[in-house]
C-alpha cells in the first residue's frame, strides 16, 4: 500500500523568507501523481501545485515549487518569499496513476505559520 | 480550479437523528466522488467511494448502514449520516473526480455537531 509521510509537524517562517516542506512516499508504482493541498483556517482544500512522476522537470506555480526525487521517493515543497496568507495546514498527496476510482493518499499535514 | 458546493456548511441536530448533506461539481462532470472526515488537526480520512450510478465503496471501519452515499448523477452526490451520534461530530468533505489524471477538487466541508 501507498503511504505519505510528512515528517515536520509543523514549521514556522519569518514573513518574506522561505521555507522547505518535506514528503516522502513509499509505492511501486511507477507512474503517480503527487500533490501539496493547502488548508488555510477555513478549512476549505485548495490544492497548491501537482507534479506528474513521468516528468522529470519540477513543477513550479509562481511563489512555489517542488523538488520531485523520483528514485529517493522524495517530494518536497519549497515556499518562496513567504506571506502571511500562507499559513495554513499543509499536505501532501499521492495518487496513482489512470481510473478515476483511485484515491488519494494524504500525509498527516505540516502547520505553517508565518511570523511578521 | 472546479467549482464545488456543500449544502449545508454547517449544521447541528440531536442525537438519534439523520443528517443529509450535499455535494455538487457546479462546472464539470465528476465520474467519481470521495467522501472524506476530518476530525480537528488531522488529516483527511476516506470515508467511501462511488461511482455514478453504482453503489459505493467503503473504507474499512466506515458503516454502510450509517453513513449512506447515493451518487445519482455526475454532478450531485449526498451524504446521509443516519441516527447521528455525537462521535459523528466532525467535518466532512466531498471530492469529486473526473478521473485519469485529474486533479481532485475539494467541497468547502460540512461541520457537523451531533448534540
Amino acid at each position: 500500500a501507498q503511504t505519505v509521510t510528512q515528517s515536520q509537524p509543523e514549521m514556522s517562517v519569518q514573513e518574506a523568507e522561505t521555507v522547505t516542506l518535506s514528503c516522502t512516499y513509499d509505492t511501486s508504482e511507477s507512474d503517480y501523481y503527487l500533490f501539496w493541498y493547502k488548508q488555510p483556517p477555513s478549512r476549505q482544500m485548495i490544492l497548491v501545485i501537482r507534479q506528474e512522476a513521468y516528468k522529470q522537470q519540477n513543477a513550479t506555480e509562481n511563489r512555489f515549487s517542488v523538488n520531485f526525487q523520483k528514485a529517493a521517493k522524495s517530494f518536497s515543497l519549497k515556499i518562496s518569499d513567504s506571506q502571511l496568507g500562507d499559513a495554513a495546514m499543509y499536505f501532501c498527496a499521492y495518487r496513482r496513476s489512470g481510473g478515476s476510482n483511485y484515491k488519494l493518499t494524504f500525509g498527516k499535514g505540516t502547520l505553517l505559520t508565518v511570523n511578521p | 480550479g472546479a467549482v464545488v458546493s456543500q449544502h449545508p456548511s454547517r449544521v447541528i441536530c440531536k442525537s438519534g437523528t439523520s443528517v443529509k448533506i450535499e455535494c455538487r461539481s457546479l462546472d464539470f462532470q465528476a465520474t467519481t466522488m470521495f467522501w472524506y472526515r476530518q476530525f480537528p488537526k488531522q488529516s483527511l480520512m476516506l470515508m467511501a467511494t462511488s461511482n455514478e450510478g453504482s453503489k459505493a465503496t467503503y473504507e474499512q471501519g466506515v458503516e454502510k448502514d450509517k453513513f449512506l452515499i447515493n451518487h445519482a448523477s455526475l454532478t450531485l452526490s449526498t451524504l446521509t449520516v443516519t441516527s447521528a451520534h455525537p462521535e459523528d461530530s466532525s467535518f466532512y468533505i466531498c471530492s469529486p473526480s473526473k478521473g485519469g489524471g485529474e486533479t481532485q477538487y475539494f467541497g468547502p466541508g460540512t461541520r457537523l455537531l451531533v448534540l
